[in-house]
């Protein structure tokens, strides 16, 4: 399946370090979405972006930094994280038709170890 | 009390049984609901939708009772490959999308 793809799959980085998740939906959607799920934690919605604005930000700290250039498009910008940023970062997207009936479609995650 | 609580697990069953997890939610402005399964180190997968009174795809069957604000997925005869970690999601309307996610229960089918 690839309708929903991420890169890197998995990332090991310092405290000190800048990187950038990518995620790309090739399924039409005018939503993205992303998550972090902690070991045996619920996922935890980060940042919601429709038609490429952000429309939610769930008081996520600020050494995380999302970016949406288009509908198809999602960077998660990653600066100074703590070793507790450790988990999988999973991507989402939707067609947001204004009606609750929404279905979200995964990428496979980025796993990220921060040292 | 959390938005959405599924059954704490894990449930250990042996091939061919019948099992059936619950799901509660808390905000009455919940529009559409979501089984999905997640294996480990895996992204969730979409399994069923739930839009009405529930429906049916193969061995999977879904119920809504939104009087009771309760959710359930029942799987007869289990398969190995069933072993995973069944989320619970509900997509809470209020003019925008809020999918919440319940912690999941995690199923292991035993040969």
């Amino acid at each position: 399946e690839t309708g929903v793809t991420q890169t890197p799959r998995h990332l090991v980085m310092g405290m000190t370090n800048k990187k950038s998740l990518k995620c790309e939906q090739h399924l039409g959607h005018n939503a993205m979405y992303w998550y972090k799920q902690s070991a045996k934690k619920p996922l935890e919605l980060m940042f919601v972006y429709s038609l490429e604005e952000r429309v939610e930000n769930n008081s996520v700290p600020s050494r995380f930094s999302p970016e949406c250039p288009n509908s198809s498009h999602l960077f998660l910008h990653l600066h100074t994280l703590q070793p507790e940023d450790s988990a999988l970062y999973l991507c989402a997207s939707s067609q947001d038709t204004l009606a609750g009936t929404d279905t979200q479609y995964f990428g496979p995650g980025t796993r990220l170890t921060v040292l | 009390r959390k938005e959405v609580e599924q059954d704490p697990g894990p449930f250990n069953v042996p091939e061919g049984a019948t099992v059936a997890f619950n799901c509660t939610y808390s905000n009455s402005a919940s529009q559409s609901f979501f089984w999905y399964r997640q294996d480990c180190r895996k992204e969730p997968k979409l399994l069923m939708s739930v839009y009405s009174s529930g429906n049916e795809d193969g061995r999977f069957t879904a119920q809504l009772n939104r009087a009771s604000q309760y959710i359930s997925l029942l799987i007869r005869d289990s398969k190995l490959s069933d072993s995973a970690t069944y989320l619970c999601v509900v997509n809470i309307w209020d003019y925008g999308q809020n999918f919440v996610f319940g912690p999941g229960t995690r199923l292991s089918v035993l040969p």
